[in-house]
């Protein structure tokens, strides 16, 4: 079984700030494991995935995401935040054998004050 | 623009009643995925086809729920008898099935249904 474990459901930062938005997994397989940023009544956005290789993943809009194995995690990082990144962020991990279906986080709200 | 289309965007239903949300894919995508998404909440998985056939289907779809993708093309999300407890944001979407790896799946702008 897979699951995913967004930490923080609410996350402030000001703008230029750095962005930290934390995902935790639990695979018994290797996993993919992806970001999406939704926007207000809007579909998802993919930003960036892992599947294999190069264990720093970049993303569009100046994000990336760094695959630590041995923590488990996946987290998100932007270094300076846009008041354009204001959005609901979700991490999800996949498996090879599981049809390629997503099990989502709860997601983090993710506000950038002025 | 030939992104992931949702119709009808909307939808307001009286409990009791039946409705029917449609699909389509990007073109050659093969595969199609159904998740559910209730405020507040990641989406969550609900069925998905591979072509024509329906693969997987999770244990959140009950058997008033029902899905089809005729000729693989197009899909459509059935829910009978529609429930309060129904009324959540419902997401399309594909994604090209190479065998390599996992494939990014695109997703639709949804269909938010409210059941009064």
């Amino acid at each position: 079984a897979q699951s995913v474990t967004q930490l923080g459901s609410h996350v402030s930062v000001s703008e230029g700030a750095l962005v930290l938005l934390r995902c935790n997994y639990s695979s018994s397989v290797p996993p993919y494991l992806f970001w999406y940023v939704q926007y207000p009544n809007q579909g998802l956005q993919l930003l960036l995935k892992y599947t294999t290789g190069a264990t720093l993943v970049k993303g569009i809009n100046g994000f990336e995401a760094e695959f630590k194995k041995s923590e488990t995690s996946f987290h998100l990082t932007k270094p300076s935040a846009h008041m354009s990144d204001a959005a609901e962020y979700f991490c999800a991990v996949s498996a090879y054998n599981q049809g390629g279906k997503l099990i989502f986080g709860q997601g983090t709200e993710l506000s950038v004050k002025p | 623009d030939t992104g992931v289309s949702q119709n009808p965007r909307h939808k307001i239903t009286k409990r009791g009643q039946n409705v029917t949300f449609r699909c389509d894919p990007i073109s050659e995508h093969n595969r199609l995925y159904w998740y559910r998404q209730t405020l507040g909440q990641g989406p969550e998985f609900l069925t998905y086809f591979q072509n024509e056939a329906q693969l997987e289907k999770s244990r959140l779809l009950s058997d008033r729920f029902s899905a089809e993708r005729p000729k693989g093309s197009f899909s459509t999300l059935e829910i009978q008898r529609t429930e309060q407890g129904d009324s959540a944001m419902y997401l399309c979407a594909s994604s090209l099935d190479r065998a390599r790896y996992q494939e990014t799946q695109y997703f639709g702008p949804g269909t938010r249904l409210l059941v009064l």
